[in-house]
């Protein structure tokens, strides 16, 4: 199937610093998503966005759907250190299957 | 409201051992259901799906089946696992057509020795 790369493939941050990472996709999709995985658990849905251009925040993060809904963007300001696990995107364009990023591991050193 | 369940929470098996991984969804009705796995600290690799009763997908050859023997149990098995089988696996449930994204289980550590 059909995967989405996130960039970069890992980080590793000072607490207090923000983060930005990314995924592009070859295809377009209607549906963007963004979700968080801690250690050992199951991926949790941080943010989702509908529409192009879209921009939406969920405390401190913010993530965009990208103009050519071909790639979306997540940006964690004022990083602390529960934010460490593995963001995933994932996107859709019928909402029938969806497809996920290859991942970014965040380590926050504080 | 939904609530998904996944067990057990780890697992050591043997090679050459049988396996057999539950999953139930709660409070809704004719469920999207998903196997995924992961190695450590990598992405999701989609396993099966199964969008009813007895109708199951697979995205990759393996050594594992899946089952939907219920509108809301999924079982992921083997019948003699192999040390590749080892990882995270990931039951997830969604509503088809509609773009809510998936909900995933707390997940089951398989270690095989």
């Amino acid at each position: 199937g059909q995967q989405l790369n996130q960039s970069p493939q890992s980080m590793f941050i000072q607490e207090g610093e923000d983060v930005s990472m990314n995924c592009t996709s070859s295809s377009i999709f209607n549906t963007w998503l963004w979700y968080k995985q801690d250690p050992g658990e199951g991926p949790v849905l941080l943010i989702a966005l509908y529409k192009a251009g879209e921009l939406t925040s969920n405390g401190r993060l913010t993530a965009q759907f990208g103009i050519t809904r071909k790639d979306s963007f997540l940006n964690i300001s004022a990083s602390i250190p529960s934010d460490v696990g593995i963001y995933f995107c994932a996107g859709t364009l019928t909402g029938n299957q969806f497809y996920f990023g290859t991942g970014t591991s965040l380590t926050v050193i504080p | 409201s939904q609530t998904i369940h996944q067990w057990p929470a780890t697992l050591v098996q043997p090679v050459g051992s049988p396996l057999s991984l539950e999953c139930t969804v709660e409070g809704t009705s004719n469920p999207n259901l998903y196997w995924y796995r992961q190695a450590a600290g990598r992405g999701l690799q989609l396993l099966f799906y199964s969008v009813g009763i007895g109708q199951i997908s697979s995205e990759v050859p393996q050594n594992l089946s899946a089952s939907r023997p219920q509108d809301r149990q999924f079982i992921l098995s083997s019948k003699k696992l192999l040390l590749s089988d080892s990882g995270f696996y990931l039951c997830a449930w969604s509503v088809l057509g509609t773009a809510y994204g998936y909900t995933f289980g707390s997940g089951t550590r398989l270690t095989v020795v």
